[in-house]
């Protein structure tokens, strides 16, 4: 069963003060690794898509990064703005599973003024 | 810019009674999908709907789930009798492809009573 955690919870951060966020995953395939940004009662946005190990995409102060085992989403100087829930997840070519994704539970980050 | 659009953003039903969840996908995408988010849990994949047939269903989706394409623009999600338990946040997804990024819409917020 393909599973995502992602660490920490929750972060919070002074404004301008950089951290990463991780997401571990274990699938059998991996057809692609995909980030998005949920806002409350919100549906999810679309940041990155990774397809392989080595990869790495950035938009704004957000950059982020795979490894067969992993990714990190590197926030660089924060605003508040930035505040949201960070999801994680995975498509798996795994038992038949084709098109699905597997979210984990997310990271809250907060970024105060 | 092209978005998934879903309606309505809200339902209150009482227990036992049908839903009928609308969503119109991005114009020019080919796959279709479910997924729900219980307050304070991870988003569930549900359902994937492609070449107005399901491809793929998790656990989740039952017998009293249906889903259905009734046109060239809409998608829908009907719950024949509802539990408590479906009450959840409901996002429709779409994508141009199987391995192409799935964009989500705002999401139904279900409340059963």
């Amino acid at each position: 069963e393909d599973q995502v955690t992602q660490s920490p919870e929750a972060l919070r951060l002074q404004e301008g003060e950089s951290s990463s966020l991780n997401c571990s995953y274990t699938v059998s395939g991996l057809r692609g690794l995909f980030w998005y940004r949920q806002d409350p009662g919100k549906g999810p946005e679309f940041l990155f898509t990774l397809y392989s190990a080595g990869e790495e995409k950035e938009k704004e102060r957000l950059k982020a990064t795979l490894t067969k085992k992993e990714s990190f989403l590197h926030i660089t100087a924060p605003k508040p703005e930035d505040s949201a829930t960070y999801l994680c997840a995975v498509q798996a070519n795994s038992g038949g599973s084709n098109y699905k994704l597997t979210f984990g539970k997310g990271t809250l980050l907060t970024v105060n003024p | 810019e092209p978005e998934v659009t879903q309606t309505p953003s809200h339902q209150v039903t009482q227990m036992g009674q049908e839903v009928i969840l609308r969503c119109v996908p991005i114009s020019n995408h080919l796959y279709f999908y479910w997924y729900r988010q219980i307050l304070g849990q991870k988003v569930e994949f549900l359902v994937s709907f492609y070449n107005n047939e399901i491809s793929e269903k998790s656990e989740i989706f039952d017998d009293q789930f249906s889903v259905e394409r009734p046109d060239g623009s809409n998608f829908t999600l009907k719950i024949r009798s509802t539990k408590l338990e479906d009450s959840a946040m409901y996002f429709c997804a779409s994508s141009g492809g199987a391995v192409n990024t799935q964009y989500f819409g705002p999401g139904t917020r279900l409340t059963v009573l």
